[in-house]
């Protein structure tokens, strides 16, 4: 079955510093997502990209945030200067536009981001 | 109101017997639902969509919506040991929006 692959599994980096988060999704799903999950708290939707460019961003996704399609498989979250608070797992999502909003999307494996 | 709430458990259940999970949400323009699967430490998992008013069932599980009440449901029959998890309802407002907004999720054991 395809997968929704993510790299690193795990990352620490010092506050301040800059990270890229890795994402390969499904070959031919055109939606692509980030989430995130604080421990112990819910899921949290940070931004949808389409056709080259975001369609939504939550409040989250402010300034230090930001994704790019750099080729044709990878999708990358870019987060420019860490806090303590970006600490979280995050995840990558992709779906196909034929299947529609009704039958949701595979998540990634995950990137556990820890700054410290 | 928090957008889509659930109870957080932990919900107990003996081995072979019906655990039921409830979800409301608070917008009612929302389209679709979806349960997720999430294991301690790692990524949710698509269990069942339903964005129709009435039953679904796919093996064990059943997802039930009442969008008169603003509530979903999943009823997972034959509780195995490894349905210990935490489940997380999800919501989809828009027909053209694939954004889900999550509930806390509520967490599952079985007990052998």
């Amino acid at each position: 079955e395809p997968e929704v692959t993510q790299t690193p599994s795990h990352q620490v980096t010092q506050m301040g510093q800059e990270v890229i988060l890795r994402c390969v999704p499904i070959s031919n799903h055109l939606y692509f997502y980030w989430y995130r999950q604080i421990l112990g708290q819910k899921v949290e939707f940070l931004v949808s990209f389409y056709n080259n460019e975001i369609s939504e961003k939550s409040e989250i996704f402010d300034d230090q945030f930001s994704v790019e399609r750099p080729d044709g498989s990878n999708f990358t979250l870019k987060i420019r200067s860490t806090k303590l608070e970006d600490s979280a797992m995050y995840f990558c999502a992709s779906s196909d536009t034929g299947q529609g909003p009704n039958y949701g999307y595979t998540f990634g494996s995950g990137t556990r981001l820890t700054v410290v | 109101q928090k957008e889509v709430e659930q109870n957080s458990g932990p919900l107990s259940v003996p081995e072979g017997a019906i655990a039921s999970l409830n979800c409301t949400y608070s917008d009612r323009v929302s389209q679709s639902f979806f349960w997720y699967r999430q294991y301690s430490g790692k990524s949710p998992e698509l269990i069942m969509s339903i964005y129709s008013n009435g039953d679904k069932e796919d093996g064990r599980f059943t997802a039930q919506l009442n969008k008169a009440s603003q509530y979903v449901s999943l009823l997972i029959r034959d509780s195995q040991p490894s349905d210990s998890a935490t489940y997380l309802c999800a919501v989809n407002k828009f027909s053209n929006d694939y954004k889900l907004s999550f509930g806390a999720g509520t967490t599952v054991t079985v007990r052998a």
